[in-house]
């Protein structure tokens, strides 16, 4: 089914460790975001890019890199985990200048930083 | 176990009333607003959106209205239902001066419970 596919689902690390986060979207989508959602917080923005070949910082971006592999794409990367990143991460893709319907968003990752 | 919305606002109602799940937005420029639910263990899923040029929009058995003096939006759910029960954010759409065009930001969300 066409959507957006988040890899892993879940994942332990310990602090200091590295790891990168996974996006693939198959809906020939323009831009994709990654987004953090901690416990009674709503979604806040970490990286973005508006198309293939661009990336810009949102909200929160302190602590993570991401690639924008080609149109398909789009990771992120902790490179020395900390116990404040431990949250639920949710990528999401949408046509460039936000059609009609919003963003579809993959199932998530759920982090946990020991 | 649930992780999101551990301390989110509730709304309990019963099956078969109607709900209103109220959101305040801080931007007077978004053009651009949307409901998303969000169930246990999934990412958040598209209900109804609306456009600022519009007061309200209907879908099948939910409403949005839009009110822009004084930046507030609501979501109307008729008959909930047990199968409504998620937490529901409120998005909207901030033009920004970058490549991006556009920036769509979130509300923290309400918990809505539909009691059988």
């Amino acid at each position: 089914n066409a959507g957006v596919t988040q890899t892993p689902k879940f994942q332990v690390l310990k602090t200091g460790q590295s790891m990168t986060l996974q996006c693939a979207q198959d809906m020939n989508h323009n831009s994709m975001y990654w987004y953090r959602q901690d416990p009674g917080m709503g979604l806040r923005l970490i990286y973005y890019s508006a198309s293939e070949g661009t990336t810009d910082k949102g909200e929160v971006p302190n602590g993570y890199n991401v690639s924008r592999l080609n149109k398909r794409e789009f990771s992120l990367r902790l490179e020395s985990a900390a116990p404040s990143q431990t949250s639920v991460y949710f990528c999401a893709s949408t046509w460039e200048g936000l059609r009609l319907g919003g963003y579809t968003f993959g199932s998530g990752t759920r982090l946990t930083v020991v | 176990g649930e992780s999101v919305g551990l301390h989110l606002p509730t709304l309990s109602v019963q099956e078969g009333d109607n709900s209103i799940i109220n959101c305040a937005y801080s931007n007077s420029a978004s053009d651009y607003f949307i409901w998303y639910k969000q169930e246990s263990g999934k990412g958040p899923q598209f209900i109804i959106d609306i456009r600022s040029n519009m007061d309200k929009r209907q879908g099948q058995r939910v409403t949005v209205l839009l009110n822009k003096t004084v930046k507030h939006l609501s979501l109307q759910i008729a008959a909930t239902q047990p199968g409504d029960s998620a937490v529901y954010f409120c998005a909207e759409n901030r033009p920004v001066l970058n490549n991006a065009g556009n920036m769509l930001t979130f509300g923290g969300g309400t918990r809505l419970m539909v009691k059988p």
